[in-house]
């Protein structure tokens, strides 16, 4: 059981929108920045979105992130077949010293 | 390039030991905090130990005691050093570089070594 809650799954159409929520505490999301990381079958994460709402380079507009208190949001505009992938979101835990991964989102593109 | 190279995985017994490398190239590997994240099969992302610019090291609860995580700058190399494995260790373990310090993010990650325990 992860201290950071995604949504097991979401779905959305070609082109549509999608939001992915991670929810936490004040002893992480809160007080510290969230990251994003897609990672596709059988590779590596790779980082989306740090410091909660920042695309490192190569990362498209289609991907941004924001935060409000103990929650943060993951957001892909005009969302494509390649789209398909898990999403985690990650943040340090101030009380554990130590980084926690959300449950991760399977995003599936019909 | 910024590459992250890990190795030193394998089968091993519960209880038995393993310790894994990642070689850094490509950036100024003692200016970043490292870490090993680790993924059972069919699982997701597990964040299992962290380790400074400096001396400072960290780990999640599930492995404290267990597992040493350390580097040698001079070889631009993380270590993790796993003992008293169980079989919920089976998984890729991933050796990543942070932003900059232990509470980033991770902006580069290896292609894992897989870790296997059974008897």
């Amino acid at each position: 059981q992860s201290l950071l809650t995604q949504p097991p799954s979401v779905s959305s159409a070609p082109g549509q929108k999608v939001t992915i929520s991670c929810s936490g505490s004040s002893s992480n999301v809160e007080d510290n920045f969230v990251s994003w990381y897609q990672q596709l079958p059988g590779t590596a994460p790779k980082l989306l979105i740090y410091e909660n709402n920042k695309r490192p380079s190569g990362i498209p507009d289609r991907f941004s992130g924001s935060k409000s208190g103990s929650s943060a949001t993951l957001s892909i505009t005009g969302v494509q077949t390649g789209d398909e992938a898990d999403y985690y979101c990650e943040v340090w835990d101030d009380d554990l010293s130590a980084g926690v991964f959300g449950g991760g989102t399977k995003l599936t593109v019909l | 390039e910024v590459r992250l190279l890990e190795s030193g995985g394998g089968l091993v017994q519960p209880g038995g030991s393993l310790r894994l490398s990642c070689a850094a190239s490509g950036f100024t590997f003692s200016n970043y905090a490292m870490a090993w994240v680790r993924q059972a099969p069919g699982k997701g992302l597990e964040w299992v130990s962290g380790a400074s610019t400096g001396t400072n090291t960290y780990f999640a609860d599930s492995v404290k005691g267990r597992f040493t995580i350390s580097r040698d700058n001079s070889k631009n190399t993380l270590f993790l050093q796993v003992n008293s494995v169980r079989a919920e260790d089976t998984a890729v373990y991933y050796c990543a570089k942070s932003l900059k310090y232990s509470s980033d993010g991770f902006d580069t990650w290896g292609q894992g070594t897989v870790v296997t325990v059974s008897s």
